[in-house]
């Protein structure tokens, strides 16, 4: 059974720049959720998106997006990339449920520079 | 909303040693206590988890946590460290009807040969 997929592993932007992340869950996990891990703030969670419908979204400001495909597939994107935004980009799938396990992939390691 | 405290950023233990790793979160419903590990640019792996049922869980690599409701605490432990536990540790909670895993900061195991 394939595992959580993050792409790119490694991203370098330009401040000002856009950046989009993507993720491919487990199969048959519909619930994909994004965090965003930093040496100074830890892990701090990003959005949840099930079925393709925004479920939670944590405290980051409006140029941290998100979307879901029919397929669970989902991406997220950032605008306006500013210097603080360098980080571990952590996608984790789960099936349904609070206390079920969350599986995570890799990350994506983006420094904007 | 929950929160989760790992107390000791560092902890180093010698080989062969018992490993303590604290936790203690707080939460106003019953909660559902994760601890994952996270080894050197990897995404976090689940080590055990507490949703119902009995207080004393096993994981994997032989860690066990203890669900204390009357302390709020839910400490990991390992009676014999080996140097492959080298690694960082987090402590999470999540609760019923909220697909957020709320992360402690993480505790740094080093093991001394």
């Amino acid at each position: 059974k394939a595992g959580v997929t993050q792409t790119p592993r490694y991203l370098i932007k330009t401040r000002g720049q856009q950046v989009t992340l993507s993720c491919s869950p487990i199969s048959g996990h519909r619930s994909v959720s994004w965090y965003q891990q930093t040496p100074g703030q830890g892990l701090q969670f990003l959005f949840e998106y099930f079925s393709e419908t925004q479920r939670n979204k944590g405290n980051f400001p409006g140029r941290f997006s998100g979307r879901q495909f029919s397929n669970s597939r989902s991406e997220m994107n950032v605008s306006t990339l500013e210097l603080g935004d360098s980080a571990l980009y952590l996608c984790a799938s789960s099936t349904q449920g609070a206390n079920t396990e969350a599986f995570f992939g890799q990350g994506t390691r983006l420094t904007v520079v | 909303a929950q929160s989760v405290t790992q107390l000791g950023s560092h902890v180093s233990v010698s080989e062969g040693a018992l490993v303590l790793l604290r936790c203690n979160y707080s939460s106003s419903v019953p909660p559902y206590l994760f601890w994952y590990v996270q080894y050197p640019n990897q995404g976090l792996q689940l080590l055990l988890k507490y949703t119902t049922g009995a207080t004393l869980v096993k994981g994997i690599n032989g860690f066990e946590a203890e669900f204390k409701k009357s302390e709020t605490s839910f400490h990991l432990t390992k009676p014999s460290a080996h140097m492959s536990d080298a690694a960082e540790y987090f402590c999470a909670v999540s609760v019923k009807r909220d697909e957020k895993l709320t992360f402690g900061t993480g505790t740094r195991l080093t093991i001394i040969p």
